[in-house]
């Protein structure tokens, strides 16, 4: 049983190059969600998907895109990347609009 | 400014005894609590929820309070376990009109000392 699947799980860039960090869950959820999580500042929401088709700013959008590719898959895209955007990076998946998310293991992403 | 603290970042407790990890919110409209578990290198896992209708919710070792009219709840754990050692966040739903569009606390580790 899977749950929420991340990769890469670790990402070293140069600052200006662009990644996109892949997600997927195969419990049937609708909602989708990216966060980022820096020292002493907890989980922040970066970008989320109420339902396959919508996607929605969340707390620190700036500087990401994102894509539902369909119900199981939320890509994050960085496009030029910085060294603000250190971080580590976890998608996170719902039932929609109700109840505890459920969080993949993490994208720890370096950029110098 | 944080709608959602946790002011203790670490707390210590002895194997046995009563752990209680606190968390202060601003936001009246937040109304569905959760908190969360994180092991290093692992995402975040959900451990207990209260809604905000309720001021107790319990399962098993864990408690959650909720005290509405002092926007805080805490979460206690008894018998604290050696396992239990790890990083817990509090999380709060702003559900009117906004989803499920969790806010976090900045986290509170504790340790179980065996």
């Amino acid at each position: 049983n899977a749950g929420v699947t991340q990769t890469p799980k670790f990402q070293v860039l140069k600052t200006g190059q662009s990644m996109t960090l892949q997600c997927a869950q195969d419990m049937n959820h609708n909602s989708m969600y990216w966060y980022r999580q820096d020292p002493g500042m907890g989980l922040r929401l970066i970008y989320y998907s109420a339902s396959e088709g919508t996607t929605d700013k969340g707390e620190v959008p700036n500087g990401y895109n994102v894509s539902r590719l369909n119900k199981r898959e939320f890509s994050l895209r960085l496009e030029s990347a910085a060294p603000s955007q250190t971080s580590v990076y976890f998608c996170a998946s719902s039932v929609q609009g109700e109840g505890p998310q459920h969080f993949g293991d993490g994208t720890r992403l370096s950029i110098l | 400014d944080q709608q959602v603290k946790q002011n203790s970042p670490s707390l210590s407790v002895q194997e046995g005894r009563i752990s209680i990890l606190n968390c202060d919110y601003t936001n009246s409209m937040f109304d569905y609590f959760l908190w969360y578990k994180k092991y290093p290198a692992e995402g975040p896992t959900f451990l207990i929820s209260i809604s905000s209708i309720k001021d107790k919710n319990e399962d098993g070792r864990f408690t959650v309070f909720l005290n509405k009219s002092a926007k805080h709840l805490s979460l206690h754990i008894v018998p604290s376990q050696p396992g239990d050692s790890a990083v817990y966040f509090c999380a709060a739903n702003p559900r009117f009109g906004y989803g499920n569009k969790l806010v976090f606390g900045a986290g509170t580790i504790l340790r179980v000392k065996s």
